[in-house]
């Protein structure tokens, strides 16, 4: 296992397009996170699941933003009508449900809406 | 509100010197704090991670302390080098019925300047 893989790595769309990301995290990992970072800020949290239930949604997460892991291991985050605002990167993470356990990044998906 | 502050937000040191970040907390109940190096436009890399009964860490060249009394951590980088810029982001872990989930600060941009 490589670490938390992302896809695609970049993405240019056009505005009121739908987009939809991939992450595949360490098998091992029950929980994976995906969080959207804009330039010059932390990352912020959109969401989290443990095993394939999402358990947190961020009330940045608007109801143009769907993520799934129906099998408990690989993630989408799917943006409908996609608008310019939505440019950032979406950073997907993972890690196990046990406290203090590290929790690994993806490199993360750079989305740009023209 | 649990928040994470970072000073300072961004940084210029020449290369050799030694530096220290900040970082200040009031996440509450407390599972533990990490510090992430975040190359630009890559996913962040895990450097430390304390619990609260841990008073510092070391990872080579980097050093973290936590006084969690205080709810205060610094990140010190001995003998800098050119690789070390980049951002360095706070990242502290709530405990929350069962549930840890990550709170990030906004990161302090570090330039290493020959």
């Amino acid at each position: 296992d490589t670490g938390v893989s992302q896809n695609p790595r970049h993405k240019i769309t056009k505005r009121g397009q739908n987009v939809t990301f991939r992450c595949d995290p360490i098998s091992e990992h029950n929980r994976l996170y995906w969080y959207r970072q804009t330039l010059g800020q932390g990352p912020e949290f959109l969401t989290y699941f443990q095993n394939e239930a999402q358990l947190e949604k961020s009330r940045l997460l608007s109801d143009r933003f769907s993520a799934e892991r129906p099998k408990g291991s690989f993630s989408t985050l799917e943006i409908q009508r996609t608008e310019q605002g939505d440019s950032a990167m979406y950073l997907c993470a993972s890690t196990h449900e046990w406290e203090n356990t590290e929790a690994f990044f993806g490199q993360g998906t750079r989305l740009t809406v023209v | 509100k649990n928040q994470v502050e970072q000073s300072p937000q961004s940084l210029i040191i020449l290369e050799g010197k030694n530096c220290t970040l900040q970082c200040n907390y009031t996440v509450s109940p407390f599972s533990n704090l990490r510090w992430y190096k975040q190359d630009t436009g890559r996913g962040p890399v895990s450097l430390t991670i304390m619990t609260f009964s841990e008073n510092t860490k070391s990872n080579g060249r980097y050093t973290a302390t936590l006084d969690a009394d205080t709810k205060q951590s610094s990140l010190h980088i001995t003998a800098s080098q050119l690789s070390d810029s980049a951002s360095y982001i706070c990242v502290v872990s709530l405990l929350d019925w069962g549930y840890s989930t990550l709170t990030f600060g906004k990161g302090t941009m570090l330039l290493v300047s020959p």
